[in-house]
């Protein structure tokens, strides 16, 4: 069974400048996240899709992230303009169940984000 | 919050030794879940111990809940130098802003 796969692994940008992120979960799986994991912390949600639909966005900072998720499947996140605070690693995850009685979360590999 | 928050920060061992870390966290959970990342990889989840469970097993991974005291403990017995890695809890009652990862324990295992 193919992982999460995500893409690309690193980017380096000035600031100001803007970048495009791209998940695919696991086949069948309804439910994707985005995660931002600063170094040396653990991940924080930054959006969470059901299907199509955005379940959770309440910790994107909407004056510059926007996220989509294209006929319920591929998810692409996107920063204009970044910010240096902004360099870290994306992680996109997906899961078969939307509650978490039933499940874990299959995590892609992250996208590296360094921004000058 | 209901962040789970590990300890130690960070912890080193020979191989061949037991690892223990701990996780606490603040109000009731459904499960609590374990994840390991390697450097510069993502998540991997390592075990689910559900609420009403006090004790899992899965390989080398021993798992306890004390839902009284509001923590966790992660014990990895005879570890190896591949277990060197970071490791997360993930406590909450629902997936997304209510499921909360806690900034780890990094484990060193040195051969």
């Amino acid at each position: 069974e193919a992982g999460v796969a995500q893409s690309p692994r690193y980017k380096i940008i000035e600031k100001r400048q803007s970048v495009a992120f791209w998940c695919n979960p696991i086949s069948g799986h309804a439910t994707l996240y985005w995660y931002q994991q600063i170094l040396g912390q653990g991940p924080k949600l930054l959006i969470q899709f059901q299907n199509n639909g955005v379940v959770d966005d309440s910790q994107l900072p909407k004056d510059r992230f926007s996220a989509e998720r294209l006929k319920g499947v591929d998810s692409t996140l996107k920063i204009q303009p970044a910010k240096l605070e902004d360099s870290a690693v994306y992680l996109c995850a997906s899961s078969a169940f939307q509650r978490i009685e039933t499940g874990e979360l299959f995590f892609g590999e992250g996208s590296r984000l360094t921004v000058l | 919050s209901q962040q789970g928050e590990e300890d130690p920060q960070a912890l080193s061992i020979q191989e061949g030794e037991n690892a223990t870390m701990n996780c606490s966290y603040k109000t009731s959970i459904n499960n609590l879940q374990w994840y390991r990342q390697n450097s510069g990889r993502g998540l991997v989840h390592l075990i689910l111990i559900r609420s009403n469970e006090r004790e899992k097993h899965s390989g080398r991974l021993r798992v306890t809940l004390d839902t009284s005291k509001k923590s966790s403990s992660l014990l990895i017995t005879a570890s190896r130098a591949a277990d060197t890695a970071s490791y997360f809890c993930a406590t909450g009652y629902n997936y997304g802003q209510n499921f909360v990862f806690g900034p780890g324990t990094r484990l060193s295992v040195l051969p």
